[in-house]
């Protein structure tokens, strides 16, 4: 009965390169969140997605951000070209889709950015 | 723009007494209400949620009060442990969106 899976869990990267973190949803959950937290603050929504559907991208900065999740495969956000303000954690969470509102997250994913 | 606030960055309980942590909003449209809880380099963990159509929910040693008029929530934890000591996440959700909008958190130490 495997939680939230991510990976890496730790991830670094140097200016400009892409940084690529996967989450694997909780057996037989339909949605996945993205949020990223900065040092001494609460996490910030990003993206929210369906099997092969971007519902809800507000909180996602609108370039070099980019998130998806496949039919077949764990959902997927990419960071291109990162910056030193990139480095942060990211958490993934899921829901089942009768239970939308109580979302269950991963460890997350540390970013650090040289 | 913070819709949700936790003003205590930090709490400190003797072992078997009470913990309230606070927690303020400012959207009266929010409906749902969680608490989550979380340790040092893992990822939030779900204790207890509420509707607004409710004022107070329990699940064992945790129990969450909503005073809609004030815009305010409180999660109580009595009696504290030790492995109660994490950071506690006041989160909030509208009907028709699905994210969550989290506070700052605040730091719990519960001490022997």
């Amino acid at each position: 009965n495997a939680g939230v899976m991510q990976n890496p869990r730790h991830l670094v990267r140097r200016r400009g390169q892409e940084a690529r973190l996967r989450c694997s949803p909780m057996k037989g959950h339909s949605h996945v969140y993205w949020y990223r937290q900065l040092p001494e603050e609460g996490l910030k929504f990003m993206v929210y997605l369906q099997k092969e559907n971007i519902i809800d991208e507000s909180g996602m900065p609108k370039e070099r951000f980019s998130a998806e999740f496949p039919k077949e495969g764990p959902s997927i956000l990419r960071i291109q070209q990162v910056v030193r303000g990139d480095s942060a954690a990211y958490f993934c969470a899921s829901s089942p889709w009768r239970e939308r509102n109580i979302q269950y997250f991963g460890a997350g994913t540390r970013l650090s950015v040289l | 723009d913070q819709q949700v606030k936790q003003n205590s960055p930090s709490l400190s309980v003797q072992e078997g007494r009470i913990s309230i942590l606070n927690c303020d909003y400012t959207n009266s449209m929010f409906d749902y209400f969680l608490w989550y809880k979380k340790y040092p380099a893992e990822g939030p963990t779900f204790l207890i949620s509420i509707s607004s159509i409710k004022d107070k929910n329990e699940d064992g040693r945790f129990t969450v009060f909503l005073n809609k008029s004030a815009k305010h929530l409180s999660l109580h934890i009595v009696p504290s442990q030790p492995g109660d000591s994490a950071v506690y996440f006041c989160a909030a959700s509208l009907d028709n969106t699905d994210k969550l909008i989290f506070g700052t958190g605040t730091r719990l130490q519960v001490f022997p």
